[in-house]
Parts: C-alpha cells; structure tokens; sequence
C-alpha cells in the first residue's frame, strides 16, 4: 500500500538535545512538507520541499533543520535552539504535477514532548 | 489577522442535526480550498475540495464565495461519527502552500 510513513509515533527529548523525526513516502510524490500542531491549533508550516536537494522555509523555521536527499524521505532535526518544540509534528507530501486540486496526504505524525 | 480564520468552537449538537462551519481567508493569491477532518490525535485527512459553484458529497454541502473570500461546510443529518475537528485550507498558487485555519471541533451527542 502506498502511503506515508513517520516514527517514531512518540519521541520523549531531555532539554538541550536535538532529535531527528522520520518521513518516508512511496507515492512518488514530488513536493514534502513538515508541519507542527499544537493544542487547539492549526497546522503551521515548517519547511517543505518541492524536489530533492531543494527546500524551503515556512512560516516557523527558526530551530529546525532538514534534508532532501532521496525523493522519498524528508527527515526533520529539531535542535536545542526550539524554545518550545513539545509538539505534534505532521508530515504531508503531494505530487507536483500542477493539479490545483490535488491532495495533500498525511503521514500519522510524531508527538514530541520535551522532559 | 489569520489568513484561515473559522468559527471558534466546539460545536454540541444532538443527532439528525444541520450544522454549518464558515471560514474566512485574507490572501487574494489563494487558488484551492479544501475541507480536512481531523480525528482526535490523528492527521487530517482531505474531507472534500471546494469548487466555486459549490460542490455536495451526500450529507456534506462545500459553497466558495471568492468575492467575500468565505468558504463554508453544511452537514446534514449529522452522525455520532461525524465528531471531529474540521479544518479549512487554502492553497495558494505560489509553491502550493496550504495555509490552515485553527479548526471547529464538532461534537455530535446521542
């Protein structure tokens, strides 16, 4: 079945540690995106990527990092530099094919909470 | 000023009722909008695209009014498992961004 993978489903981070959250994808999907939810919010952009090697950043980048090396996977580093990374983070991925409509599928996503 | 801004919740409401979320977005560049449910601690998932002529899918109603900048969602006749958070997107033309409200929890009661 195609889809989107992330793990691990929770991650429990010491303050001052960085920690690295999984997405994988096998929908040959061009574009991939973080996103971070917290309670009773939205969903806010973190950083995407329309192709590998490329990528962008979104609205709340600051104390994150990640990386586009294989079109499938979009791991993202959050760093001792998040004041307050406790969050559900969200990967997403959409083919790039120009469809205005096209959807946009979510992974399960990965609650963090820092200790 | 939210770019995505929907009514606040939650919404109570018992079975067999009609109820109507309203979303209001502020970026003149946006080009697709979506309706996305989202399950408690699960991810969204798309519920259904809105189209400007207005678009039903059995008991749930999409309207686009694009000179207001207004979306809404009709669900009629709604089910216990129609409880959820309900998330109005928009996606703009430039790198395909979507852009989300902060959702409208629903719960519908026996």
């Amino acid at each position: 079945d195609g889809g989107i993978t992330q793990s691990p489903k929770y991650l429990f981070r010491k303050e001052g540690q960085n920690v690295t959250l999984s997405c994988e994808q096998n929908l040959n999907h061009d574009a991939m995106y973080w996103y971070r939810q917290d309670p009773g919010q939205g969903l806010r952009l973190i950083y995407y990527s329309q192709i590998v090697n490329d990528f962008q950043k979104g609205d709340i980048a600051e104390g994150y990092s990640v990386s586009r090396e294989k079109k499938e996977s979009f791991p993202l580093t959050v760093t001792s530099a998040q004041k307050n990374p406790t969050a559900f983070y969200l990967c997403a991925s959409i083919s790039r094919g120009g469809n205005p409509i096209s959807e946009q599928f979510f992974g399960p996503g990965t609650r963090l909470t820092v200790l | 000023r939210k770019e995505v801004e929907q009514d606040p919740g939650p919404f109570n409401v018992p079975e067999g009722a009609t109820v109507a979320f309203n979303c209001t977005y502020s970026n003149s560049a946006s080009q697709s909008f979506f309706w996305y449910r989202q399950d408690c601690r699960k991810e969204p998932k798309l519920l259904m695209s809105v189209y400007s002529s207005g678009n039903e899918d059995g008991r749930f109603t999409a309207q686009l009014n694009r000179a207001s900048q207004y979306i809404s969602l009709l669900i009629r006749d709604s089910k216990l498992s129609d409880s959820a958070t309900y998330l109005c997107v928009v996606r703009l033309n430039q790198g395909g961004k979507l852009i989300f409200g902060q959702g409208t929890e629903l719960s519908v009661k026996p």
